[in-house]
C-alpha cells in the first residue's frame, strides 16, 4: 500500500482483556519497528523486526508483550491481561532496507490508541 | 541508554516568526538524527534529517544544525505559518541502531 496501514485505530479494553493490534507495512519494506507512545510524550521503543525475525525485543515492558511478523510482512502486537498502564498509542514503522544502512527513512503508520479501563 | 532531551517543551510563536527547538543527546557513537512532525490523530512524519557528517541541512523554510563537539542539534523554522502548528520531536539513531525520541515540542503559531 501506499503507507503504514494499524488497525484498529481506536480500542476500548476492560482491563484483564486481551488485545492484537495489527501493523500492514509499506509492501517490500524489510524493517518493522513498534513504539509506544504515551499521552504527550515521544515515542518509546518497543521491539524490531527484520523480515520475519525479531531482532530486538529489549523495549517491551513485560511478558505480557508479544509481538510477531511469521511472514515477514503483516506484524501483530498482542498484550495479554491488559493493565491501565497499558493505555497509550501504539505505532508502527516500517523502512525500505536495513535501518542499519542508515540510508533510508521511517514510516510511520497512523498507530492504534488503547485505552484500558 | 541513550538519552535524547529536547526544549522547549511548548513554544508559541506569531506568524511569520521563526521557531528554534533545541535537543541534546548522550551517545557520541550517534550518527543519524531526524526530526519528525505530528499532527494531531497521526503518527509522525519525517520533515528532515541530518547525518553526522554535516553541519547543516535546509530545505526551504526548514532547516537542522549539528554541532556533534557538544552533542547538541537543532531545528530552524523561518516565516512560520499556522500549519506549522504541531507537535515537532527529534531523534537520534545510536551505537544500537535504534531511534530514540525527544519529548516533543509542542508549536503553536498565532495567524
Amino acid at each position: 500500500g501506499a503507507g503504514v496501514s494499524q488497525s484498529p485505530r481506536y480500542k476500548v479494553a476492560k482491563r484483564g482483556q486481551d488485545v492484537a493490534l495489527r501493523c500492514d507495512p509499506i509492501s517490500g519494506h524489510v524493517s518493522l519497528f513498534w513504539y509506544q507512545q504515551a499521552l504527550g510524550q515521544g515515542p518509546e521503543f518497543l521491539t524490531y523486526f527484520q523480515n520475519e525475525a525479531q531482532l530486538d525485543k529489549s523495549g517491551l515492558p513485560s511478558d505480557r508483550f508479544f509481538a510477531e511478523r511469521p511472514e515477514g510482512s503483516v506484524s501483530t502486537l498482542k498484550i495479554q491481561r491488559t493493565q491501565q498502564e497499558d493505555s497509550a498509542v501504539y505505532l508502527c514503522a516500517s523502512s525500505l532496507a536495513t535501518f542499519s544502512s542508515g540510508a533510508n527513512v521511517l514510516t510511520f503508520g497512523a498507530g492504534s490508541r488503547l485505552t484500558v479501563l | 541508554g541513550e538519552n535524547v532531551e529536547q526544549h522547549p517543551s511548548t513554544l508559541s510563536v506569531q506568524e511569520g516568526d521563526s521557531a528554534v527547538i533545541k535537543c541534546t543527546y548522550s551517545d557520541s557513537a550517534s550518527n543519524y538524527f531526524p526530526w519528525y512532525k505530528q499532527e494531531l490523530g497521526k503518527g509522525p512524519q519525517l520533515i528532515i534529517d541530518i547525518r553526522s557528517n554535516v553541519g547543516e541541512k535546509k530545505d526551504q523554510r526548514i532547516a537542522v544544525t549539528l554541532n556533534k563537539t557538544a552533542k547538541h542539534f537543532s531545528l530552524h523554522i523561518t516565516e512560520t505559518q499556522p500549519e506549522d502548528s504541531a507537535v515537532y520531536f527529534c531523534a537520534d539513531l545510536n551505537a544500537g541502531n535504534m531511534l530514540t525520541f525527544g519529548g516533543g515540542t509542542r508549536l503553536m503559531v498565532k495567524p
